[in-house]
């Protein structure tokens, strides 16, 4: 069935340094990709989204590219911030049937 | 622009009780959706609700029911609660045509006992 996949956390980083956190899916048709954030005492905010092959996501210095090849949607920022800890989720949407399937999540800290 | 909204905070049921969540969507949504979400996962979809009627459900089962009002407000019913019903519920909404992008209220913590 469909699927989405995401390396496991916690991720520690110090400020500033470089972030990537993987993501690939498996789905039997062509669905959006997301990004969403969730903050410590907070609800899932979207980070960013790209809805077909090739298109890239950004927001924030969040960068994601949908990689059809290789069913991935790695989530990239340069420099991260202390502000950045927060547990980020990848997602599928899938137009047809109206449903979106998360990922388990994954925690980054970053570190003053 | 007043966002989603979600109520109460927190619960705390024991098993076999019945609980009632409420959410009132983002001004000028007519799409409401409604998750699960257990400690240290993601969100699982439980069922949406577009101009008062369910639009799609997850592997939930029917203890799980849900309504929506006309003014796009709606809640969640679970029935003969059980321990792993202990979770996050969080509700989004989203305009019908623009479903991909949904916007998330704070959740209500549940747990039961």
């Amino acid at each position: 069935g469909d699927s989405v996949t995401q390396m496991e956390g916690p991720v520690t980083l110090s400020e500033e340094a470089f972030l990537t956190i993987n993501c690939t899916y498996t789905a039997t048709g062509y669905p959006s990709l997301f990004w969403y954030v969730q903050y410590p005492g907070e609800g899932l905010q979207l980070l960013l989204k790209a809805t077909k092959a090739d298109d890239k996501g950004s927001n924030k210095g969040f960068e994601a590219t949908y990689r059809k090849e290789t069913t991935s949607f790695h989530l990239e920022k340069g420099s991260v911030q202390v502000s950045d800890s927060a547990v980020y989720f990848c997602a599928l949407f899938f137009s047809g049937t109206y449903k979106y399937i998360f990922g388990t999540g994954t925690r980054l800290k970053v570190l003053a | 622009e007043t966002g989603v909204t979600q109520s109460p905070t927190h619960l705390i049921k024991t098993r076999g009780q019945q609980v009632t969540l409420r959410c009132s969507s983002q001004s000028g949504h007519n799409t409401v959706s409604w998750y699960q979400q257990a400690l240290g996962q993601g969100p699982q979809f439980i069922f949406q609700y577009y101009r008062e009627e369910e639009n799609g459900r997850g592997n939930f089962p029917p203890r799980f029911s849900g309504l929506q009002f006309p003014n796009y407000s709606s809640e969640l019913n679970v029935n003969a609660l059980e321990l792993d019903d202990s979770a996050l519920y969080l509700c989004a909404s989203s305009t019908r045509t623009g479903q991909e992008t949904q916007y998330f209220g704070p959740g209500t913590r549940l747990l039961v006992l």
